[in-house]
Order: structure tokens, then sequence, then C-alpha cells
């Protein structure tokens, strides 16, 4: 079971907004930076979102996360079909040992 | 442009041992921290270890610990993770991705090497 917590699965309809949140402690994300990730399996993983909020170049303003307290949120606006993938949020646990933790992941289904 | 290549993957016995590799180009290897990420078949991102720059620091995820070894050789760019006492849940693609200190986030993914742990 992963250490932070995502909804296993979202959908949205071409141009609608989604929402994926991700859920933590005070031992993880209150404390500390959150990334997002793009996965498909059979390619590299992709990041979008650092430091909770920043996007790398590159990276579509169409995506943006926010954090408050011991969550975070991944928005996409204007879902297109090449949205559909698995997203991941990220961070530093140090409650035990310091660890690197994901979420669960959310599978994206463009409806 | 920054390029992470892996290798090493294959097919092992449980109990057995293997030795992936990481070549990266594109970037000044030893001015950052790497890591080892994995996914296995039906499930999510794994985080495995983390070395810092100079290996000073290291981290490893507690489903490993003890088992696998990550290294790095700044002179040839490359990031190691030797793998011992494999068993059939290390199954996975591993990827080797870097570190981005001032962002704290996985900046560049290599594209990852399958091994597969069966009898």
């Amino acid at each position: 079971q992963a250490v932070l917590t995502q909804p296993p699965s979202v959908s949205a309809a071409p141009g609608q907004k989604v929402t994926i949140s991700c859920s933590g402690t005070s031992s993880n994300i209150e404390f500390n930076s959150v990334s997002w990730y793009q996965h498909l399996p059979g390619s590299a993983p992709k990041l979008l979102i650092f430091d909770n909020s920043q996007r790398p170049s590159g990276i579509p303003d169409r995506f943006s996360g926010s954090k408050s307290g011991t969550s975070a949120t991944l928005d996409i606006a204007g879902v297109q079909s090449g949205d559909e993938a698995d997203y991941y949020c990220g961070t530093w646990d140090t409650s035990l040992n310091i660890v690197w933790v994901f979420g669960g992941g959310t599978k994206l289904t463009v409806l | 442009e920054v390029l992470l290549v892996e290798s090493g993957g294959g097919l092992v016995q449980p109990g057995g041992s293997l030795r992936l590799s990481c070549v990266a180009s594109g970037f000044i290897f030893n001015s950052y921290s790497m890591n080892w990420v994995r996914r296995a078949p039906g499930k999510g991102l794994e985080w495995i270890s983390y070395v810092s720059s100079s290996s000073n620091t290291i981290y490893y995820a507690d489903s490993v610990r003890g088992r696998f070894t990550i290294s790095r050789d700044n002179a040839k760019n490359s990031l190691f993770l030797e793998m011992n006492s494999l068993r059939a849940e290390d199954t996975a693609v591993y990827y080797c991705a870097k570190y981005q200190t001032g962002a704290t986030s996985f900046d560049h993914w290599g594209q990852g090497t399958l091994v597969t742990v069966s009898s």
C-alpha cells in the first residue's frame, strides 16, 4: 500500500478539466516539496510539476499543481486524448528512514 | 540533451543476482544525485534507491535494503544497481532517474531495463 494516497482512476471527456489528489502526512507532503509524473508503460516517466506548482520547460500550462497542508493536487485543463496515462505524485518521507515515496498512481481515461 | 540509457536486465532465477547499469550523457554527471525507480507489472512506480553526487549519501527503500547496492562511477558517467537475493516480486522495469536537488524531483528518466525473476 502506497504511503501517498491517490484515486486509482479518473476520467474526463476531451476539453474538460480533471483533478487528481494526493494525500499524505506531516512526515512527507506537509514539509517537503511535491512533484508529479506522467507515465505510459513502455516509455520513460515524465516530470510534469516540481516544487508543488512549478512546470518544467516544455510542459503545457494546462498542467498545474498545488499543495495545502498534507495534500497536493494536479489539475489538467482541456484534457486531450494524448493525456491518457498514469499519473503519480512523489516526495520525500522522513518518518523512519529517509525514503522517497510515490503515490499509488491514478489512471486517467479520456472518454 | 540529457540521455540516460539503462542496461543489464534479463531473466534470472529466484535467489540470483544481476547488475544494472545506467550511462548518462548531456549533463555534468558528477554534479547530480541519481536514483533507481522500478515499475512492476500491474503496479505503480516504486522508488528503490538514491545516491548523492559524490556517493556520500545513499538511501534505500525498505523492500530492497540489504539486498540491493547502489553505486556510481563519475569518471565513466555511470550509475549501477547490484541486485542480490532476487525474488519474484523484484520483477519490474528498472529506470534510472536524474535528481534535481533545487527542484526536489526526478527531472530526467531513462527508458528502462526489464528484470524478470522466475524459475
